[in-house]
């Protein structure tokens, strides 16, 4: 089982409508968790991170963490063109003395105007 | 204005050479990191350092060396010994206390 799994996609949602990104983990000592959006060709920038039970919203953004479940999900409402791009799950979790993050394999968002 | 420079944006390597990735940041960083990534797959950690003049390799350091003799910088050589070099690698870095990685904008090195 790989630490952290996403679906590959592509995920295609027309404009404007609402994109759901799912993630899980297999460690449950997991602690924190971040969601990064690569547009192709580039490098991954950081959307949000969240850490608790719960929602966290940011704009169009919501994460949600179930850690019961190990499961996270990044939701975008209003979804734009501009959204389309691979979207990267990330896992922390102490290992040793290293705070190690694992990356999932990213999932590809296609929002279509 | 703050950030994470890597050169050069893309890297030629021949066989048998050594090539080196530069990776300096301005954020006051403590702890920086390489990651190599390759088509349909995840981010893998190549090495990192926590602090000036120490490092630990990370999952895939084989072929691969690093030093860190100043805080703003974390060099990476991929040795010949590295035998399937071609990928995208990044660089990041994170704060003290800070869990959040942020990234540099990559190098692309190819082999010829």
């Amino acid at each position: 089982q790989k630490e952290v799994e996403q679906n590959s996609g592509p995920l295609s949602v027309p404009e404007g409508a609402i994109a759901s990104l799912n993630c899980t983990y297999s460690d449950r000592v997991s602690q924190s968790f971040f969601w990064y959006r690569q547009y192709s060709g580039k490098s991954p920038e950081l959307i949000m991170s969240i850490y608790s039970n719960g929602d966290k919203e940011d704009g169009r953004f919501t994460a949600q963490l179930n850690k019961a479940s190990q499961y996270v999900s990044l939701l975008i409402r209003d979804s734009q063109p501009s959204d389309s791009a691979t979207y990267l799950c990330a896992v922390r979790r102490r290992s040793g003395g290293y705070q190690k993050v694992t990356f999932g394999t990213g999932t590809k968002l296609q929002v279509i105007p | 204005d703050g950030g994470i420079t890597q050169s050069p944006k893309y890297l030629f390597r021949k066989e048998g050479q050594n090539v080196t990735l530069s990776c300096e940041q301005n954020l006051n960083h403590d702890a920086m990191y390489w990651y190599r990534q390759d088509p349909g797959q995840g981010l893998r950690l190549i090495y990192y350092s926590q602090i000036v003049n120490d490092f630990q390799k990370g999952d895939i350091a084989e072929g691969y060396s690093v030093s860190r003799e100043k805080k703003e910088s974390f060099p990476l050589t991929v040795t010949s010994a590295q035998k399937n070099p071609t990928a995208f690698y990044l660089c990041a870095s994170s704060g003290q206390g800070s869990e959040t990685q942020y990234f540099g904008p990559g190098t692309r090195l190819l082999v010829l």
